[in-house]
C-alpha cells in the first residue's frame, strides 16, 4: 500500500487566490482527517469524515475553508480566498476507526501564501 | 482550547541516556492515548499507545506511562539514539470518538 497520498507537496500562492489540497486515503480506511500544523498551535484538527460523511467541521477556521469527500478514495481541502495567515503544513490522515492503532498520515502539503 | 498539552517544546539528551517526554490532558473522558513521531518533511508516524485500563505499555526501547488521577502521561526512550531525534506528539481520544486531540509537540535532539 502506498499509504496516504497528498498533493501537492508544496504550494506557493498569492493572497486572494484559491488553493486546493488533495488527499487519497489508504484503501479500506473509513475515516479521513484534515489537520493543520503551525508552530504556535501544533496539530489542529480541521475536519473529519467517516464513511465519506463530514462528522465534525468545528475546527475549520473560517468560511474560506471547505472540504469535500466525494468518494472513499479522494478528499479535497479548499481555501478561497487564501490569506498569509493560512501558511502552514496541512496533513491528511486516514484510519480504520477508533482505537485501531491511530492514524496513518500523509507527508503533508506545505502551503505558503504571500 | 488545547485539551492535550506538552509544556516542554524541546529536549536535548546525550546518546545512550534516557529521554522523558511529558504530556498532560484536561478531558477526563479521554481513554486512549498515543505518541507519534515526526521527522522533517514527513507526516507523523504512530509510535506507541496505551488504553486507560493500563498504566504502562512497553515496546522495545519505548515505554509509555499513564497516571489517570494526575491526567498525565509520559514517554520514556531508553537508550536514546541519534535516530530518535524528531518531534514527538502526544494525542488522546474519548470513547467512540474517531478524532484525536494532539499536543503541540516536543522536539527531541539526541547528541552523539
Amino acid at each position: 500500500d502506498a499509504g496516504v497520498i497528498q498533493s501537492p507537496r508544496h504550494e506557493v500562492t498569492e493572497m486572494g487566490q484559491e488553493v486546493t489540497l488533495r488527499c487519497k486515503p489508504i484503501s479500506g480506511h473509513n475515516s479521513l482527517f484534515w489537520y493543520r500544523q503551525t508552530m504556535m498551535r501544533g496539530l489542529e484538527l480541521l475536519i473529519y469524515f467517516n464513511n465519506n460523511v463530514p462528522i465534525d467541521d468545528s475546527g475549520m477556521p473560517e468560511d474560506r475553508f471547505s472540504a469535500k469527500m466525494p468518494n472513499a478514495s479522494f478528499s479535497t481541502l479548499k481555501i478561497q480566498p487564501s490569506e498569509p495567515r493560512d501558511s502552514a503544513v496541512y496533513f491528511c490522515a486516514s484510519s480504520l476507526g477508533y482505537g485501531m492503532g491511530g492514524y496513518t498520515f500523509g507527508s503533508g502539503t506545505r502551503l505558503t501564501v504571500v | 482550547d488545547q485539551q492535550v498539552k506538552q509544556n516542554s517544546p524541546s529536549l536535548s539528551v546525550q546518546e545512550g541516556r534516557i529521554s522523558i517526554l511529558n504530556c498532560d490532558y484536561t478531558n477526563s473522558m479521554f481513554d486512549y492515548f498515543l505518541w507519534y513521531k515526526k521527522y522533517p518533511a514527513e507526516g507523523p508516524t504512530f509510535l506507541i499507545s496505551i488504553s486507560s485500563i493500563k498504566d504502562k505499555n512497553e515496546d522495545g526501547r519505548f515505554t509509555v506511562f499513564l497516571n489517570k488521577s494526575a491526567k498525565h502521561l509520559s514517554l520514556h526512550i531508553v537508550p536514546s539514539q541519534p535516530g530518535d531525534s524528531a518531534v514527538y506528539f502526544c494525542a488522546a481520544s474519548a470513547p467512540g470518538d474517531y478524532k484525536l486531540s494532539f499536543g503541540a509537540g516536543t522536539t527531541v535532539t539526541v547528541r552523539a
